[in-house]
């Protein structure tokens, strides 16, 4: 079966630094994503790791241990606009199909 | 104009109608998903197609019908609909020329309310 687990909610200041975790367990694995999903909008795509180590894309960076299940998705200097929630999914066996966590509610405050 | 869209964008009705969700996509994807997400929950698969040709269930079919009239075009179906229909509905895209990733784009959803 397919487990994904990712904190339900977090806060963090204007400008500082969060990380973002997603722990998982799959029968198969072809690559973690992450999305962004505001508020009632659709999921937009922002990262996609297959092997070990970290992806940076200007302010986030996710990165990804295939032998500890394990991703995290960092947001530097964050801005009010960050307040989403961040969605991690799992491709399993077949590539196209997605499992996906519960998503990360995250609040940024000034 | 949007890559990947949804009509209608709100829609409420009452248990025991026919619903259809659409959806179009100018992005030239040749798989298209159709999603529901509940407040709490993930995103969850109703079904996808990988052609015009190829129908498959995802984890929550049941209740579901799906048509995919076009390569651009990919319809859901509440043949009788009932209240825990009620969700948030997403179509989304890939390519499955990408090899290194097959992204799924979503479009911007359906808020479907069954009374």
């Amino acid at each position: 079966g397919q487990n994904i687990d990712q904190p339900t909610e977090m806060t963090a200041t204007e400008g500082a630094i969060v990380q973002i975790n997603c722990t998982y367990q799959t029968s198969g694995f072809n690559g973690l994503f992450w999305y962004q999903q505001h508020a009632g909008e659709a999921p937009t795509f922002l990262s996609y790791n297959v092997l070990d180590g970290l992806e940076e894309k200007g302010r986030f960076s996710s990165f990804l241990s295939r032998s500890k299940g394990y991703s995290y998705l960092l947001l530097k200097e964050l801005q009010m606009k960050d307040s989403a929630s961040y969605l991690c999914a799992v491709a399993g066996a077949g590539s196209y199909q997605l499992t996906f966590g519960k998503g990360t509610k995250l609040s940024v405050i000034p | 104009d949007a890559d990947v869209t949804q009509t209608p964008r709100n829609r409420i009705t009452k248990t025991g109608k026919r619903i259809m969700l659409e959806c179009s996509q100018t992005k030239g994807h040749d798989r298209m998903y159709w999603y529901r997400q509940d407040p709490g929950l993930g995103l969850q698969l109703i079904y996808y197609s990988f052609d015009v040709k190829d129908i498959n269930k995802g984890e929550i079919s049941d209740g579901y019908s799906v048509s995919r009239q076009a390569q651009a075009k990919f319809s859901l179906s509440l043949e009788s609909a009932i209240p825990n229909q009620t969700a948030l509905y997403f179509c989304a895209t890939s390519d499955s020329q990408d090899e290194s990733t097959d992204t799924q784009y979503f479009g911007p959803g359906t808020r479907l309310t069954v009374l």
